[in-house]
């Protein structure tokens, strides 16, 4: 059973950094692009980067909106995936959810975000 | 505009079908696109329910009830999700997604009351 779990997430002061993992089991991870992904209260989801897996170089995008604040990194050999995000203002205080991103190995698979983790929570404030 | 567009929120009756919209901005052809649809509870992670672009290149998610379709209409411009024999369980938020200019846009979601 695909099971991600984020940690990492809470309280941040206005212009600090939060450093978020995601740890995956049940599935290749190796095979997969892995995502991040937000939602901020009461608001609509929101793409935040993903990096890309062996196969495809572990090459990264990121949305226009985090662009210069982000780094995505990924361990396969402890199947986890990590987002660093810096210079934190107040709109970026939401949900954070990995997710897992297209199957592309010796083939590939045009689903993505199909598992969810259930989220952690980060709150910038004073 | 934003790229994506769904209602804010649409009501149906149980038994009936519910034909959730997300309309592309004008100068993006929903037919180049790939169109994914997630379902959301609240206090719950998004659960990916199906993705279409056309009838061959289409497929529901794993677990997800057949009463859950994807579809297209080209003079509006709109990705469909299309919801038959609606369920009190049914009652969701529902996104929609496509991957555009190097990265994936969401649309603000539709919250579907079932009444």
């Amino acid at each position: 059973e695909v099971h991600l779990v984020e940690s990492g997430g809470g309280l941040v002061q206005p212009g600090g950094s939060l450093r978020l993992s995601c740890a995956a089991s049940g599935f290749t991870f190796s095979d997969h692009y892995m995502d991040w992904l937000r939602q901020a209260p009461g608001k609509g989801l929101e793409w935040v980067g993903r990096i890309r897996n062996k196969f495809s170089s572990y090459t990264r995008d990121y949305a226009a909106s985090v662009k210069g604040r982000i780094t995505i990194s990924r361990d396969d050999s402890k199947n986890l995936v990590y987002l660093q995000l810096n210079s934190l203002k107040s709109e970026d205080t939401a949900v954070y959810y990995c997710a897992r991103g297209h199957l592309h190995s010796s083939t590939w698979s045009e689903d993505v975000f199909d598992f969810w983790g259930q989220g952690t929570m980060v709150t910038v404030s004073s | 505009q934003a790229v994506l567009t769904q209602p804010a929120s649409l009501s149906a009756s149980p038994g009936a079908s519910a034909s959730l919209t997300c309309t592309l901005r004008s100068g993006i052809n929903v037919d180049a696109y790939r169109i994914y649809w997630y379902q959301q509870k609240p206090g719950s992670p998004p659960q990916y329910l199906l993705r279409y672009k056309s009838d061959s290149d289409k497929r529901l998610g794993s677990g997800v009830p057949s009463r859950f379709s994807g579809s297209k209409d080209g003079s509006a411009n709109a990705g469909i999700l299309l919801i038959s024999g609606l369920q009190s369980e049914d009652e969701a938020d529902y996104y929609c997604t496509v991957w555009h200019n190097g990265g994936w846009v969401f649309g603000g979601g539709t919250k579907l009351t079932v009444l």
